[in-house]
């Protein structure tokens, strides 16, 4: 069955960088798109960055442009999500999910949480 | 960006009756290929998104059939037949026809 499981969240101070990563099972990892998914404290869900099935190109949404760069090694089934410059509006639960049909959603990990304090 | 609406952000509904969700995209949701990529989510209290509906009306392998989707264009609906406690949680339609793909506020659905 697919799985996808985050790691690499944690507390980090304004300013500072954190790299997400997301183990993918269950499915050919390299022959589908990956979105990067987040969800502050209480909160609704925002989409935060998306990758092409090989890599060839990549979409960050207005927040993060910039600051985050998606990326995925598919010889490992692994998707990151490197965050620099991060905010205190970055805190939230980021999730890794699987496209099914062009941009749309299937399957969702369970999230790593970020929190960014001083 | 699509801004997605959804009405109503509350719905306190009684065990076995039906339930509604709308959504509403500020411009259409169909893709240069014919398709409409209008998915719906639903959240349970402390656990990730599932995938409920894909393609305005296409249930997800594993989900009850009293879940369905309608509409077309700019207007979608998320219905339950008869609303079981498990039900409870946040929905959320969400368009994935063109970038960024954006998200409604979420409707939170609960048992009076």
């Amino acid at each position: 069955q697919v799985q996808l499981v985050e790691s690499g969240g944690g507390v980090v101070q304004p300013g500072g960088s954190l790299r997400l990563s997301c183990a993918a099972s269950g499915f050919t990892f390299s022959s589908y798109g990956m979105h990067w998914v987040r969800q502050g404290p209480g909160k609704g869900l925002e989409w935060v960055a998306f990758i092409r099935f090989d890599g060839s190109n990549s979409y960050y949404a207005g927040s993060v442009k910039g600051r985050f760069t998606i990326s995925r090694d598919n010889s490992k089934n692994t998707l990151y999500l490197q965050m620099n410059s991060l905010r205190p509006e970055d805190t939230a639960v980021y999730y890794c999910a699987k496209v099914a049909h062009l941009l749309e959603f299937d399957y969702w990990g369970q999230g790593t949480l970020v929190t960014v304090s001083s | 960006d699509v801004v997605m609406t959804q009405t109503p952000l509350s719905s306190p509904v009684t065990l076995g009756q039906p339930a509604s969700i709308s959504c509403r995209s500020s411009q259409s949701l169909v893709h240069s290929d014919g398709n409409t990529y209008l998915s719906w989510l639903q959240q349970r209290p402390g656990q990730p998104p599932r995938l409920l509906i894909y393609k305005i009306s296409n249930r997800f392998s594993g989900v009850p059939d009293r879940f369905s989707g309608s509409g077309a264009g700019t207007d979608f609906t998320l219905k339950i037949s008869r609303v079981e406690a498990e039900d409870v949680g946040v929905y959320y339609c969400t368009q994935g026809t063109q970038f960024p793909v954006t998200f409604g506020q979420g409707t939170r659905l609960e048992i009076k």
